[in-house]
């Protein structure tokens, strides 16, 4: 069954602490995103990457680092220089052999700091 | 830069009844894709629709349809025959691609749909 998983589901944070999320996709889509979703707010763009081993900075990138080793990987870390790391993240994927190029998006990480 | 306006924070409708969700966006290009997501409380996105900007003709799947106005920038969804499954947030989203080939994807601040029985 193809898709988009991200674990954990919840994650707690001490200030201070480096945490990682985790996004695979078995999709074997090209790109994969991250976003940040706050309550009140849409979705804003964290990350990006079109192939492995390259990635841009999206609007929200303060505070957050990525890597694409492998083409169904994407992690995100949430380091200490994020502020306000507390919010809901969504990963996302989509491929250039669709013209639209379409994101489709795992279920998501809620991240709180304690 | 561009950006995207649901005007609608909450919207409610009946069972059976249509409803209309209403999206504008702000753009310098002449080429680019429009879309609608849902999100129901799992909070799991997912697509509901997409509207390329070169094709005149509105997009429909099933009970859900775009109404797509080019010149005013404005794409408005509506869902026919609603349902309780319909309840959940709804975004609109624009998406571009960057001269590098790389596109990225702008999303509004959502409208909540709430259905009654």
């Amino acid at each position: 069954d193809g898709g988009i998983t991200q674990s954990p589901k919840y994650l707690f944070r001490k200030e201070g602490q480096n945490v990682t999320l985790s996004c695979e996709q078995n999709l074997n889509h090209d790109a994969m995103y991250w976003y940040r979703q706050d309550p009140g707010q849409g979705l804003r763009l964290i990350y990006y990457s079109q192939i492995v081993n390259d990635f841009q900075k999206g609007d929200i990138a303060e505070g957050y680092s990525v890597s694409r080793e492998k083409k169904e990987s994407f992690p995100l870390t949430v380091t200490s220089a994020q502020k306000n790391p507390t919010a809901f993240y969504l990963c996302a994927s989509s491929t250039w052999t669709d013209s639209t190029d379409t994101q489709y998006f795992g279920p998501g990480t809620r991240l709180t700091v304690l | 830069a561009q950006t995207v306006t649901q005007s609608q924070p909450e919207m409610s409708v009946q069972e059976a009844e249509t409803v209309t969700l209403s999206c504008t966006y702000d753009t310098s290009e002449s080429d680019y894709y429009l879309f609608w997501y849902k999100q129901p409380p799992s909070r799991q996105m997912i697509l509901v629709i997409r509207q390329e900007a070169y094709k005149q003709q509105n997009a429909t799947e099933n009970r859900f349809s775009v109404n797509f106005q080019k010149a005013a920038k404005s794409f408005s969804l509506k869902i026919s025959d609603s349902q309780l499954g319909d309840a959940a947030m709804y975004f609109c989203a624009y998406r571009i691609f960057l001269n590098s080939g790389y596109s990225t994807l702008t999303f509004g601040k959502g409208t909540m749909l709430l259905v009654s029985p």
